[in-house]
This record gives structure tokens, C-alpha cells and sequence, in this order.
């Protein structure tokens, strides 16, 4: 069973909006990471938070990590069309990554 | 600097026929590599994963197999395919030295579709 589930499954904003996805995990993690996968292409790295800290920032990338909670958020401020693409998360426990089912975002112009 | 790839890109295959899908990773030397299946509009399975040469674990029982007969390279088989085995393949790799959890690198990806 899928470790990370995203919420929501797809998300349709303007061009210069923000857009918000949530993971959420069950069982304690080391790691949390958020991927950006383009249609037919393979996935690509985008932020790695570790269980003992609570944020991170990567240029337009804003990662929260709530471990009371279980849950994480990642935020694409003044997105763009070119941000249009899935979006998983993974989380790192004992010796494995585990993805989630993925957010599907388009970004209009 | 690293890359990984993979081939075919895209692969047609009759129901019972062989396969064999390779990865390679250059620039860097005894890579965690994995397999991973992918479904339509869906998450990633991982298939197997290998932290050397000759090394290999299963994560699901099912028509596939998996080999490094170098330290580089990654070859997923099947002697016989299944409608089932249809989807998206992708290969990764993680820098060997740290744990599986860390960050891990994708190949462009191969898309099976059995017939």
C-alpha cells in the first residue's frame, strides 16, 4: 500500500496563482520528498525535508513537514504554465522510498 | 555530472513474447539502482532495487526479474509477458554510499504496452 497520499488529485489554477498539494503518510519517516513528473517523462528531484526540521524553501518552492500530523504541504507561489506537470511525494522509511499516487496540476496562461 | 538511460523508449510486445529493458548510469560509480513501474495517471511500484553487482531484491512477486551484471547497469526481464505488465518503467538511481532514502535520480522512462 502507498505510504504518501496526495491531496488533492488535481488542481487547475491561473497562471500567477498559488497552488497548494498536501501529502499525507502513516508511519514514521527519516524523509519526505517532493518530484515533479512532465506527461510521458521521468521524475525529477525537487526538495528533500528531513524529519527533524519543519521547512524548507527552494526558489518558488515552500515544503512544510508536520510530523505530529503526519502530513506535509508543498507550495508553488506565482506559478506559471510551465509549472503544469504531476507533483508526487516519497517518503523515506527503514530502506525504501515510497510514492504517493501524484497531484496533477495544469497551470492556465 | 551524472546521467542515467534507458532504452527502448517505447516498446509494443505480444502477450507471452520476452523482454528486456536496460539502464545505465554514468558518472558515478556503485549506484543503488531500482526499478520502478508506473500505471496510468498513477504512483510509482517499486519493482526491485540493487545496492551492487549481482545484488538484486524483490519488492512484489510477479512476471519480472532483475540483474546487474555490472556495476552500472540494470536490466529488467520477463520470459513471458502479461497484458498486466503494461506501463511505464522507470529506472533510479541513488548515490550508493547513502541510504535508499535519499534522493534518487530518474531515467527518461520506457512505456511497454503488451498486446
Amino acid at each position: 500500500s502507498q505510504q504518501g497520499e496526495e491531496d488533492p488529485q488535481a488542481l487547475s489554477i491561473q497562471e500567477g496563482e498559488n497552488a497548494t498539494m498536501n501529502c499525507s503518510y502513516k508511519t514514521s519517516i527519516n524523509n519526505l520528498q517532493w518530484y515533479r513528473q512532465n506527461s510521458g517523462r521521468g521524475l525529477v528531484h525537487l526538495i528533500l525535508i528531513r524529519s527533524n526540521e519543519r521547512e524548507k524553501h527552494s526558489g518558488r518552492l515552500r515544503v512544510t513537514l508536520d510530523t505530529s500530523k503526519k502530513s506535509s504541504s508543498l507550495l508553488i507561489t506565482a506559478s506559471r504554465a510551465a509549472d503544469t506537470a504531476s507533483y508526487f511525494c516519497a517518503t523515506g522509511a527503514g530502506n525504501m522510498l515510497t510514492f504517493g499516487g501524484g497531484t496533477r496540476l495544469m497551470v492556465k496562461p | 555530472s551524472q546521467t542515467i538511460h534507458q532504452w527502448p523508449a517505447t516498446l509494443v510486445q505480444p502477450v507471452g513474447s520476452p523482454l528486456s529493458l536496460e539502464c545505465t548510469v554514468e558518472g558515478t560509480s556503485n549506484p543503488n539502482l531500482y526499478w520502478y513501474r508506473q500505471a496510468a495517471g498513477r504512483g510509482l511500484q517499486l519493482l526491485f532495487y540493487s545496492v551492487g553487482i549481482g545484488q538484486i531484491s524483490s519488492e512484489v512477486p510477479q512476471n519480472l526479474s532483475a540483474s546487474r551484471p555490472q556495476d552500472r547497469q540494470f536490466i529488467l526481464s520477463s520470459k513471458k509477458l502479461l497484458l498486466s505488465d503494461s506501463g511505464f518503467y522507470l529506472c533510479a538511481w541513488s548515490v550508493g554510499s547513502r541510504a535508499s532514502t535519499d534522493t534518487q535520480y530518474f531515467g527518461p522512462g520506457t512505456r511497454l504496452t503488451v498486446l
